[in-house]
């Protein structure tokens, strides 16, 4: 069964910095591509970062860009995501994502963790 | 990067068809997703590649592309479908989604 289960949420002040895991298990991790997806409180979806499965090649929303930045390890079969300098507008439920490449041009997010708050607030 | 744009509601009576829309630049050159989001649930795809469904989802689920506009349809929308609705698209360097229609079924 895939599972991935993010962690590291919590409440930080304005300017300051976290960094969140995602935990992958039952699949092979180091074959698939990886994103993080965020959901501010009542509002839509917004993809933020994309990984390849090397790590070699990173993608970031304008957004974010700049101020987090996504890695993985691969032996650890875990995502990340520090983010720095982080707004009021930053807050939001960040889910961790499995990239499905379903042939040719067909990428989207087969699977989802259950997502981890961040709450950017003074 | 570029947008794409839903409507921010549709409203359907039980057994009556949806249609939700997606209108953006990138739609001729790259696949419409949609994703289904119940009320504090993740997200599911119900529609991969303008057309195609994945198992486990019902057939009342179509999806259509033309242009610069990607249609999600509902065919006897059930109590059950009522979500908000996401369509979702790919560029060489990142993916978009759009801002979500909130489809209710009453």
């Amino acid at each position: 069964e895939v599972r991935l289960v993010e962690s590291g949420g919590g409440l930080v002040q304005p300017g300051g910095s976290l960094r969140l895991s995602c935990a992958a298990s039952g699949f092979t991790f180091s074959t698939y591509n990886m994103n993080w997806v965020r959901q501010a409180p009542g509002k839509g979806l917004e993809w933020i970062s994309f990984i390849s499965s090397s790590g070699t090649s990173i993608h970031y929303a304008d957004s974010v860009k700049g101020r987090f930045t996504i890695s993985r390890d691969n032996a650890k079969n875990s995502l990340y995501l520090q983010m720095n300098s982080l707004r009021d507008e930053d807050t939001a439920v960040y889910y961790c994502t499995r990239d499905l490449h379903c042939g040719g041009d067909c990428y989207y997010f087969d699977f989802w963790g259950q997502g981890t708050l961040v709450t950017v607030s003074s | 990067s570029y947008e794409l744009t839903q409507p921010p509601s549709v409203s359907v009576s039980p057994g009556q068809t949806a249609r939700i829309t997606c209108s953006g630049d990138v739609l001729p050159k790259k696949y419409a997703y949609w994703y289904q989001q119940k009320s504090g649930q993740a997200p599911v795809v119900v529609i991969h590649e303008d057309s195609k469904r994945p198992s486990g989802i019902p057939e009342r689920f179509s999806g259509s592309s033309s242009g610069t506009m990607a249609t999600l349809t509902i065919s006897g929308a059930q109590v059950e479908d009522e979500a908000d609705y996401y369509c979702y698209s790919t560029d060489s360097t990142g993916r978009v989604f759009g801002g979500g229609t909130k489809l209710t079924v009453l």
